[in-house]
C-alpha cells in the first residue's frame, strides 16, 4: 500500500520568510510520480508539481523549489522569501503503477499561515 | 482553456436522501476521477471514469456510484445519505486514462451538508 505522511499539521511564519514544507513516502513501485498541490480557501487543488521516481533533480520555480531525495523518500517544498498570497493548504500525493496512475494518494496537508 | 467545472457548488440535504453532482472536465480531456475530502479523512480517491466505464474505484460503499457521458462529462451519485458524507466532493481530469501518467487537474469541488 502507498502512504504520503506530512507531518506538520501547520505552519505560521511572518512574510518574507522562508518556509519547507515535508514530504515522506511510502511506496512499493518502481515507477512512480509525486505531487504537490495548493488547496486556497476557495477549495480548488491548484497543481505546482510532478516528478518521477528516475528524475532527482531539484526544482526551482520562482521562489518555489523542491529536493527530492530517493534514499531518504522525501519530496520537501520550499517557498522562498514567503508572501501572504501564499497562504493555504499545502498536500502532497503519490501515484504509481500498481494503484494506477490516475489514484492518487494524499498526505493530510499542511497549512501554511502567512502573516504580513 | 476552461478549467475543471463542477455543479452544484454548495448542497444541503437531509439523511436518507440522495443527491447528483456534476463535473465537467477540462475541453480534451478523456479522463474523469473523484475524491472526497473529509476533515478526519483528508482526501480519497472515489473512482475514474474514462470511455464512459468504471476504470478504477476507492474504498468506498456502493452507495457511491457514477457514471461518465460520451461528452466525458460525469457525474456522481450518493443513495441514503448518512451524515458521514457531509464533505468537499473534488473533481479532477486528465487527457487520458490511468495507463497513463498525466497530471490530474481538479475543480472547486461541490460542498455537500447532510442534516
Amino acid at each position: 500500500a502507498q502512504k504520503v505522511t506530512q507531518a506538520q499539521t501547520e505552519i505560521s511564519v511572518v512574510e518574507k520568510e522562508d518556509v519547507t514544507l515535508d514530504c515522506v513516502y511510502e511506496t512499493r513501485d518502481t515507477t512512480y510520480y509525486l505531487f504537490w498541490y495548493k488547496q486556497p480557501p476557495s477549495g480548488e487543488l491548484v497543481f505546482l508539481i510532478r516528478r518521477n521516481s528516475f528524475d532527482e533533480q531539484n526544482e526551482i520555480s520562482g521562489r518555489y523549489s523542491w529536493n527530492f531525495q530517493k534514499s531518504t523518500s522525501s519530496f520537501n517544498f520550499t517557498i522562498t522569501a514567503s508572501q501572504v498570497v501564499d497562504s493555504a493548504v499545502y498536500f502532497c500525493a503519490l501515484s504509481g503503477i500498481n494503484s494506477g496512475y490516475s489514484t492518487l494518494t494524499f498526505g493530510k496537508g499542511t497549512m501554511l499561515l502567512v502573516s504580513p | 482553456k476552461a478549467g475543471v467545472t463542477q455543479t452544484p457548488r454548495y448542497l444541503i440535504k437531509t439523511r436518507g436522501q440522495q443527491v447528483t453532482l456534476s463535473c465537467s472536465p477540462i475541453s480534451g480531456h478523456r479522463s474523469v476521477s473523484w475524491y472526497q475530502q473529509t476533515p478526519g479523512q483528508g482526501l480519497q480517491f472515489l473512482f475514474e471514469y474514462f470511455s464512459e466505464t468504471q476504470r478504477n474505484k476507492g474504498n468506498f460503499p456502493g452507495r457511491f456510484s457514477g457514471r461518465q457521458f460520451s461528452n466525458s462529462r460525469s457525474e456522481m451519485n450518493v443513495s441514503t445519505l448518512e451524515l458521514g458524507d457531509s464533505a468537499l466532493y473534488l473533481c479532477a481530469s486528465s487527457p487520458t486514462s490511468s495507463g497513463s501518467t498525466d497530471t490530474q487537474y481538479f475543480g472547486p469541488g461541490t460542498r455537500l451538508t447532510v442534516l
